[in-house]
């Protein structure tokens, strides 16, 4: 069946420095991809979402990048801070409005 | 802002014991969705349902039901827990995009 892999499960970096996360997914008809942070004890929001038609997204500090030749696509923050610190889960779906494949997260940790 | 509110935080509950986890949304959103957080696992999701009274079972819904009779609530239910589906569950609902989830239940089953 489809799947999604997510890497590292975990990374630390140093505060200032960047990070970057990466996905893979199976499924070509995949179209649609969201990134949710989840701060420890709380609920998963989503940060960024990139869609097929784009090659990369930016906001602020965070972007994401697809390569839909290859199947993944990353997250990339720069300049990380020690709130940035959190569990990272990618996901895929057809659409928007279908049912999400997801990673199985990475943990982040900003060193200061 | 929109509210996923879960009527428990925390839930001890013994083997064989019938357990329900409640889920609200206040934004009158179609869809709504359990999963189910284990380390390393990542998101996975039991049940969804697109409308009231619709179901639909997820990638792993052995042990589970769910219920909804109004479009606001959507409830889980483990008819006889477990010890392995101690766990922290999730509630999402979605009109469309980005799903707004719940703080999350954190079920130990003994």
């Amino acid at each position: 069946g489809e799947n999604v892999e997510q890497h590292p499960s975990t990374l630390s970096v140093q505060e200032g420095d960047s990070a970057v996360i990466k996905c893979t997914y199976s499924d070509s008809a995949s179209n649609y991809f969201p990134w949710y942070k989840q701060e420890l004890g709380k609920r998963p929001q989503l940060i960024i979402d990139i869609r097929s038609n784009v090659g990369e997204k930016k906001d602020q500090r965070i972007a994401v990048t697809l390569n839909k030749t290859a199947k993944h696509f990353s997250l990339h923050i720069t300049e990380t801070q020690p709130e940035d610190s959190a569990v990272y889960f990618c996901a895929a779906s057809e659409d928007s409005n279908y049912q999400l494949i997801w990673g199985a997260g990475t943990k982040l940790i900003i060193k200061p | 802002d929109v509210k996923v509110t879960q009527s428990s935080r925390y839930l001890v509950k013994r083997t064989g014991e019938k357990v329900f986890l409640e889920c609200v949304q206040d934004m009158d959103h179609e869809n709504m969705f359990w999963y189910r957080q284990d380390p390393g696992l990542g998101l996975r999701l039991i049940y969804f349902s697109y409308d009231v009274k619709m179901k639909e079972k997820g990638d792993i819904p052995e042990g589970y039901s769910v219920s909804r009779e109004k479009k606001e609530r959507f409830s889980l239910i483990l008819e006889s827990a477990s010890t392995n589906q101690t766990s922290m569950y999730l509630c999402a609902s979605r009109r469309t995009g980005e799903l707004f989830f719940g703080e999350g239940s954190r079920l130990t089953v003994l």
